[in-house]
């Protein structure tokens, strides 16, 4: 079965670059989750869209940008980047349904940035 | 993640069963999970509980859910070193546009 795809999987940035996370999600789903987990830390939501409009922001930094396109991918845009941004961001997609089956997330396998 | 509170080591011996705690803060909470992951992977999807639900047993896995106490566990029957690997769980609010919210993990040291 198709699972999420993630590109690029490492991302070796220098300090105050831009970068740019692409995310596919499995075929049909319709909603995008951006996650963010640092070193030894649990994953933080960032951002999330449904049907390619903007649906809920976490703690997600105002140099982050991000957009779902009309295929339903996303890009995660990063902009003068911090050593803080180190981390690995994962893309998880799920299909919205009725309230009595849970809006599973499926993760892909996550883009390493390290900010040097 | 400070809504979510997870203990952050647990030993076990290939074959015994392993239980997971976990503890979370906010009673709106609609569905809780349990997500596994291995050293430089993604998150697996493990098992997940509705919130109005006692408990869930999906083959090896049984989870458990207090909701007064608002406190979740997982129940790994014969455990084996495959299993070595982090364990979250997370909940998530209808209300709050499904976002996952994780503890911190649990390592789970699988020992022959």
């Amino acid at each position: 079965a198709a699972g999420v795809i993630q590109s690029p999987r490492h991302l070796i940035k220098e300090k105050r670059e831009t970068a740019t996370l692409k995310c596919y999600p499995i075929p049909r789903h319709d909603t995008v989750y951006w996650y963010q987990q640092g070193p030894g830390q649990d994953p933080q939501f960032l951002i999330s869209f449904y049907e390619k409009m903007q649906s809920d922001k976490g703690s997600i930094p105002d140099r982050f940008s991000a957009q779902q396109f009309s295929d339903y991918h996303s890009e995660l845009n990063m902009s003068s980047l911090e050593l803080g941004d180190s981390a690995l961001y994962f893309c998880a997609s799920s299909l919205r349904r009725d309230r009595w089956v849970p809006d599973t997330q499926y993760f892909g396998p996550g883009t390493r940035l390290t900010v040097l | 993640g400070e809504d979510v509170e997870q203990s952050l080591f647990l030993s076990v011996r290939e074959g015994d069963s392993s239980v997971i705690n976990c503890t979370y803060t906010d009673s709106s909470s609609t569905y809780l999970y349990w997500y596994k992951q291995e050293p430089g992977a993604g998150l697996q999807l493990l098992t997940y509980i509705f919130s109005n639900m006692d408990m869930k047993q999906d083959q090896r896995l049984t989870v458990l859910l207090n909701k007064k106490d608002k406190h979740l566990s997982l129940r790994i029957a014969d455990t084996q070193t495959g299993d070595s690997a982090i364990y979250f769980c997370a909940e998530s609010k209808e209300a709050a546009g499904n976002k996952l919210t994780f503890g911190g993990g649990t390592r789970v040291l699988v020992k022959p």
